[in-house]
């Protein structure tokens, strides 16, 4: 049962345009959103994140936009860059204790053309 | 600062054989992490330490999957036998473990991608 779902295996864009990358979860017991970007041959790096305590959260050319009623998220890159051809998982997890356990979604592949 | 290390890189095995992994953590983290990315998949976690005790491994196959980590530093994760399934890049994350507003960033390495034959 995937918790975490990104239901677009790959994205194409044009260099300059914005990306947006969409994931949904399922369980109402995640308060924290992240997004990794992963290169090939190397592991997943961190991007940024967002609490349900909020519903955007911006970083340079990322924002991060989180519906908690509709259990969405997604990730605006604008303007798109080819360096940030990779693929994007989402991940989520409870807060608190001491598990800091990540449930990630498949990932979506994205393409920026020059 | 140097990065999560791990070794090897490659392993190709056949199945029913035995293959151990080594994960070095960022200096200082308390907590080391080791998932399972199957292809097409996103990352699943194994097995969670902190410090050299086991935090969560509710999604580690028992029977057939170890790990340890001996004196709170580097890690290994074993497989015995293995199986064609268990073919998946296996990463080592680490993190600080004093979560700040209930996040807290886990750090990869590159990974062991292993082929079981």
């Amino acid at each position: 049962d995937q918790q975490v779902k990104q239901n677009s295996p790959s994205l194409s864009v044009q260099e300059g345009r914005i990306s947006i990358l969409n994931c949904d979860y399922t369980n109402s017991m995640f308060d924290y959103f992240l997004w990794y970007k992963k290169y090939p041959a190397e592991g997943p790096t961190f991007l940024i994140s967002i609490s349900s305590i909020k519903d955007k959260n911006e970083d340079g050319r990322f924002t991060v936009f989180l519906n908690k009623s509709a259990k969405h998220l997604s990730l605006h890159i604008v303007p798109s860059q080819p360096g940030d051809s990779a693929v994007y998982f989402c991940a989520a997890k409870v807060s608190g204790g001491s598990n800091y356990k990540l449930t990630f979604g498949k990932g979506t592949l994205l393409t920026v053309n020059p | 600062e140097a990065g999560v290390a791990q070794s090897p890189r490659y392993k190709i095995i056949e199945k029913r054989q035995s293959v151990a992994f080594w994960c070095n953590p960022i200096s200082g983290h308390a907590t080391l992490y080791w998932y399972q990315q199957i292809l097409g998949q996103g990352p699943k976690l194994l097995i969670q330490f902190q410090n050299n005790g086991v935090v969560d491994d509710s999604q580690l196959p028992k029977d057939r999957f170890s790990a340890e980590r001996l004196k709170g530093v580097d890690s290994t994760l074993k497989i015995q036998p293995a199986k064609l399934e268990d073919s998946a890049v296996y990463l080592c994350a680490s993190s600080l473990g004093f979560p700040s507003g209930g996040f807290e960033t886990q750090y990869f390495g590159p990974g062991t991608r292993l082929l079981v034959l």
